[in-house]
């Protein structure tokens, strides 16, 4: 089972700013099999982006997803006030490889 | 529109089983584009997957809650079921339902996606 590490643990930007969010496998992961997620607090989760690169629907652009192996990256071009928040990556697989990494908390400095 | 609705008690005693449905509208669990899931999320902590199943019966557990978890599925009522027993204080948690892609090609076949649709979740407290 291939464990995901996300860094930092807190990202503190303004908004405008560039936030870039890094998730690590422990194992390398088929290129597109990752997905990341945007969690509210008091809210589900909400899917960003699958398959590493796919922005889900009704995602903005400025949100997009890179990487290969064991390096994943979400990037938010230009945060918006909206966007502040917890991120959380997750790997595709069979029972033994689903998993969520720890998060990423995004918040305004 | 889907949408995928928790129920169930939000209180449960400890060594007793935790039993919550997921009522789905919008759309059918019969659709066999798709499968469906459980996953849970301690007080300010993160992500845990515990199951999923396909219409059909066929589930898939997270290896360390394997020995206690049981997901179900009821076409008829459009609806999906997990119990876990033997609770404890670290089972406390928000239970989510939802919608799980995976792959039905034979290159990666039974492979697990990603979550598209969740329910709003329901909080579980394992408390005597």
């Amino acid at each position: 089972e291939s464990v995901l590490t996300q860094s930092p643990g807190t990202l503190s930007l303004s908004p405008g700013e560039r936030a870039t969010l890094s998730c690590r496998a422990s194992q390398s992961l088929t290129s597109t099999y990752l997905a990341w997620y945007q969690q509210k607090p008091g809210q589900a989760p909400r899917l960003l982006i699958y398959s590493t690169s796919s922005r889900a629907t009704g995602i903005p652009d400025r949100f997009s997803g890179s990487g290969s192996g064991t390096d994943f990256t979400l990037t938010i071009s230009r945060l918006e006030p909206e966007d502040f928040a917890v991120y959380y990556c997750q790997q595709y697989g069979t029972s033994r490889g689903l998993t969520f990494g720890g998060g990423t908390k995004v918040e305004i400095k | 529109q889907l949408q995928l609705q928790e129920s169930g008690p939000g209180l449960v005693k400890p060594s007793e089983t935790l039993s919550l449905t997921c009522t789905v509208s919008g759309g059918s669990i019969s659709n066999t584009i798709y499968h469906w899931g459980w996953i849970r999320q301690p007080p300010g902590k993160g992500l845990e997957w515990i199951g999923t199943i396909y219409y059909s019966g066929s589930t898939y557990y997270n290896p360390s809650l394997k020995s206690r978890a049981t997901i179900s599925a009821d076409t008829s009522k459009n609806e999906f079921s997990l119990k876990l027993s033997s609770v404890t204080a670290a089972d406390t948690a928000v239970y989510y339902c939802a919608r799980h892609r995976y792959c039905s090609s034979s290159s990666c076949y039974g492979t697990l996606y990603h979550f598209d649709y969740w329910g709003q979740g329901t909080l579980v407290t394992v408390s005597s």
